[in-house]
């Protein structure tokens, strides 16, 4: 059964900070997708890691993905309060699987 | 950008009272999701849907059922709303194949008094 975990539940951090997110998963997952949620709303896709060793980024925010780890992190760079958000990552939706999500890990930046 | 639509956006309805969430999607993907989520915690997937016809229940138990009559639209129902029920759902969609990422509606969130 896939089971999915995310380190830290809670982040507070401060504006012009670095900090990493981490998501590792149990079983086989050849793909790894991080969304973003904020509060109130739905859930907005960042990222969709399809391979060992992906890496994507987007403004502050670079996802990458080890399979054989099974682990994939969120990194932020430089941290804006406009980040602030509960970050989720899912893994599975192939061979037959529905999505897995983690728990979300809920940042807030400080100015 | 995902075209998936979900109303009402909110709804305040008292104990007993049957509904229906309504879920619909422009982009003829075959599969369909419900997930259910109280504020800030995770998401738990109630229903899902592989196609027209097909229907089955997720991970988390629900009281709630489901139909799939029509591709584009997946309708949520209660027949006894309960204040237990309180909380945001969210329908989902997506392709049958690669890179079989979800795109979510906007949500609605339910307030049972």
């Amino acid at each position: 059964e896939l089971k999915v975990e995310q380190n830290p539940l809670f982040l507070s951090m401060q504006e012009g900070k670095n900090y990493t997110i981490y998501c590792n998963y149990s079983t086989t997952s050849d793909r790894l997708y991080w969304y973003r949620q904020d509060p109130g709303k739905s859930l907005e896709s960042l990222f969709v890691l399809l391979s060992n060793g992906a890496v994507k980024q987007e403004g502050r925010l670079m996802a990458s993905l080890d399979t054989k780890a099974r682990l994939s992190t969120l990194h932020i760079t430089a941290a804006v309060h406009d980040l602030s958000a509960t970050y989720f990552c899912a893994a599975g939706g192939n061979y037959g699987q529905n999505f897995v999500f983690g728990p979300g890990t809920r940042l807030s930046v400080l100015p | 950008e995902a075209d998936i639509y979900q109303t009402p956006r909110y709804l305040v309805i008292g104990t007993g009272k049957k509904i229906t969430l309504e879920c619909s999607q422009t982009m003829g993907h075959d599969k369909m999701y419900w997930y259910q989520q109280d504020p800030g915690m995770e998401l738990h997937l109630i229903h899902y849907s592989y196609g027209v016809n097909s229907t089955e229940k997720g991970d988390l138990s629900s009281e709630s059922t489901v139909s799939r009559i029509r591709t584009e639209h997946f309708p949520l129902t209660l027949e006894s709303a309960r204040p237990s029920h309180t909380s945001q759902y969210l329908c989902a969609s997506s392709e049958e194949g690669e890179p079989y990422e979800q795109y979510f509606g906007p949500g609605t969130r339910l307030t049972v008094t």
